[in-house]
This record gives C-alpha cells, structure tokens and sequence, in this order.
C-alpha cells in the first residue's frame, strides 16, 4: 500500500531559527496536509494543499504540494518555544475513500 | 463550535477483555473515520464511515475489531479479547463530505488504551 516517508524524524531547534521537513511518497497524493501533535491531544490541521506546485503560507508556516504529487515540505521561520510537538504530514487520494496515510512525525524538541 | 470528543480518555484493561471506544464526531459531520496511533508512530487508518454506506473495514487489523455507527452519529470501536499489541491510542475524526477544506479532517483527542 501507500506509503510516506517523514524527514527528519526529530530535531532540536533553538528559538529563532527556521526548520524545515519533508514527505516523499511512493505514490501520487491529490492532497497533502500537515499537522501538529501536542501531548495528549489530537492531531490538529496547519496547512492544507490540494494542487501540485502549491505553496501555502499560515503565519510562520509555509508548506509546498511537489509538482510530482509525490512529496511535500514543511518550513517553520523564527521558530518558537511552542511550536514544540510533533509534525505528521498526511496525504490522502480521493478515489481511496478518503482515509488519510501518515507519514511517521517529525518530533520538534528544544534544544537545552 | 464543539469538535470531536472521545470517551474515555483513558483506558487500562486486562489481556483478554473486550473494551468499547466512544466518538462523538462534529455535528453535521458526515464522515466518521478511526486511526490508530502506536508509541512514537504516525497514524494507522482502522475504518472509515460515509453516511448510510457500509464501511470502510479495509484498515481493521485482525477479526477482533469492530465498529459501528449508530444514527450517523456517534460511533463504538470495538475490540475482543484484547491483546497486548492493541496498546495504543485511538483516534478518531470526522469531516465533511466534498472537495477542498469540505474534506479536512478533524481529530478528537484520543483514547489511551493499556492492555496489562
């Protein structure tokens, strides 16, 4: 089946500095989200893409739909002591009942 | 408004009993859908619900687990005779029907199985 490889898988960052994780995919995806994790909760929706080449902004957030369908990135500018937690990007294809495939999280820690 | 909420938040069982997850999706949400979240991993789809039509089984790992969905509302994942590899946590979301930001997913916060 369909499967979504996340880079990297944690990282420590230090206030202020940019961050940047990716998805690539074995297959094509019609839509790309990312999405945040905090302990304990669900996950909740950042950004989402819905056609190839689609660069999206929220705030301090910037993701990009890759013109194969096949991957995406994430980038996080000026980073901050909340934007801790867990990273999941998803993709989902239409025609597959819309269930989601997750990639396996990128873990934002910071640094000591 | 209200998102999803899931009952209990946590749950700790003994090897061998049945358990009953509850989710209660977002009003007017059509789609219903579970996943799976194992320690540290990204999320395993387990079924999936769209209105009236039978559901979605594909991602249900073994015969032990079920679920269903009462009124198109609230739904009850199932599992017999747990075993030690279902620990996890139980996630469920609900959407609308469409294209666009109609598709989006919104997740409830979980349920924490333990099974000793």
């Amino acid at each position: 089946g369909q499967q979504l490889n996340q880079s990297p898988q944690s990282m420590f960052i230090q206030e202020g500095e940019d961050v940047s994780m990716n998805c690539t995919s074995s297959s094509i995806f019609n839509t790309w989200l990312w999405y945040k994790q905090d302990p304990g909760e669900g996950p909740v929706l950042l950004i989402a893409l819905y056609k190839a080449g689609e660069l999206t902004s929220n705030g301090r957030l910037t993701a990009q739909f890759g013109i194969t369908r096949k991957d995406s990135f994430l980038n996080i500018s000026a980073s901050i002591p909340s934007d801790v937690g867990i990273y999941f990007c998803a993709g989902l294809f239409n025609n597959a009942g819309n269930m989601l495939t997750f990639g396996g999280g990128t873990r934002l820690m910071v640094k000591p | 408004g209200a998102g999803v909420s899931q009952s209990p938040s946590n749950k700790v069982t003994e090897k061998g009993k049945d358990v009953e997850l509850r989710c209660d999706p977002i009003s007017g949400h059509t789609a219903l859908y579970w996943y799976r979240q194992s320690l540290g991993q990204g999320l395993e789809f387990l079924i999936y619900f769209q209105g009236n039509s039978a559901p979605d089984k594909s991602g249900l790992p073994s015969d032990r687990f079920s679920a269903e969905r009462t009124g198109g509302s609230v739904s009850t994942l199932t599992i017999q005779r747990t075993q030690q590899e279902d620990s996890a946590v139980y996630l469920c979301a609900s959407s609308l029907r469409g294209q666009g930001l109609r598709m989006v997913q919104y997740f409830g916060p979980g349920t924490r199985l333990t099974v000793t």
